[in-house]
C-alpha cells in the first residue's frame, strides 16, 4: 500500500461549487499532515496544516481523522484562481527528513 | 526579502557528464532538502541536510551527492548522469521544527540526452 493517496482527478468544476479532496495515509505513526497547492510548471506552496480538531482558514477547511488515517480538504465558492494541483503531505517520523508527498490531485474550476 | 533560488532553471546535459545544481536561500534556514518530480510520482526526497557540514540520504538518493559547507547553500551534484535523471529538481528550506513549513525553491528542469 503506498504511503499518502490521492484521487489524481481532474476535478473539473464550476465556479462557485464546492469541492472535497480526500488522502489516505498508511503510516499509523504520522505525526503531521499537511496540504501544499503547486500551480502548473511552478514550485510548491503550503496551503495549510492540518491539525486533529480541524481548521479552516477562509474558504478551506482540512480534517484529520486519525483513527481511519484519513486527511480531507473542502473549498467553498472556488473560484478561477483555485485550480491548481492539491498535493497532501504526511510528516511519518517527527522530523522535516520525514516528509511524504502524495502525487497530487488536479484541479480545475471553470467559469 | 528572504527567498530560496535554484540555477540554472532549465539544463540539457548528455549521458555520463557531471551536473552541479546550486540551491541558495537567504531564510538562514538549518534545514535544506532536494526533491525529484516526475509524473506518476509525487515529490521524492534525494538527499537532505539539517545544518553545516550534515547531509543525509534520502529515498531516491543513488547517483546523487550533496555537499552543505555554509547554511545558505546545498548543492546538488549527479555523479555521471543518466537518462533516468531526467526530470524537475526542488530545492526547499525550513526551520527546525517538524510541522513547520517548506519553502521551495522554483525548480530546476534536467534533461539528460
Amino acid at each position: 500500500r503506498k504511503e499518502v493517496e490521492q484521487d489524481p482527478g481532474p476535478f473539473n468544476v464550476p465556479e462557485g461549487a464546492t469541492v472535497a479532496f480526500n488522502c489516505t495515509y498508511s503510516n499509523s505513526a504520522s505525526q503531521s499532515f499537511f496540504w501544499y497547492r503547486q500551480d502548473c510548471r511552478k514550485e510548491p506552496k503550503l496551503l495549510m496544516s492540518v491539525y486533529s480538531s480541524g481548521n479552516e482558514d477562509g474558504r478551506f477547511t482540512a480534517q484529520l481523522n486519525r483513527a481511519s488515517q484519513y486527511i480531507s480538504l473542502l473549498i467553498r465558492d472556488s473560484k478561477l484562481s483555485d485550480s491548481a494541483t492539491y498535493l497532501c503531505v504526511v510528516n511519518v517520523g517527527g522530523s522535516q527528513g520525514n516528509l511524504i508527498f502524495g502525487k497530487g490531485t488536479k484541479l480545475s474550476v471553470k467559469p | 526579502d528572504a527567498e530560496i533560488t535554484q540555477s540554472p532553471r532549465h539544463k540539457i546535459t548528455e549521458t555520463g557528464r557531471q551536473v552541479t545544481l546550486a540551491c541558495h536561500q537567504t531564510w538562514n534556514h538549518n534545514n535544506m532538502f532536494w526533491y525529484r518530480q516526475d509524473l506518476g510520482h509525487g515529490l521524492r526526497l534525494i538527499h537532505y541536510s539539517y545544518g553545516v557540514q550534515d547531509t543525509n540520504k534520502g529515498e531516491v538518493s543513488d547517483g546523487y551527492s550533496v555537499s552543505r559547507s555554509n547554511t545558505e547553500d546545498l548543492p546538488l551534484t549527479l555523479e555521471s548522469a543518466a537518462s533516468s535523471q531526467t526530470s524537475v529538481y526542488f530545492c526547499a528550506s525550513s526551520e527546525s521544527l517538524a510541522n513547520n513549513e517548506q519553502f521551495f525553491g522554483p525548480g530546476t528542469r534536467l534533461t539528460v540526452l
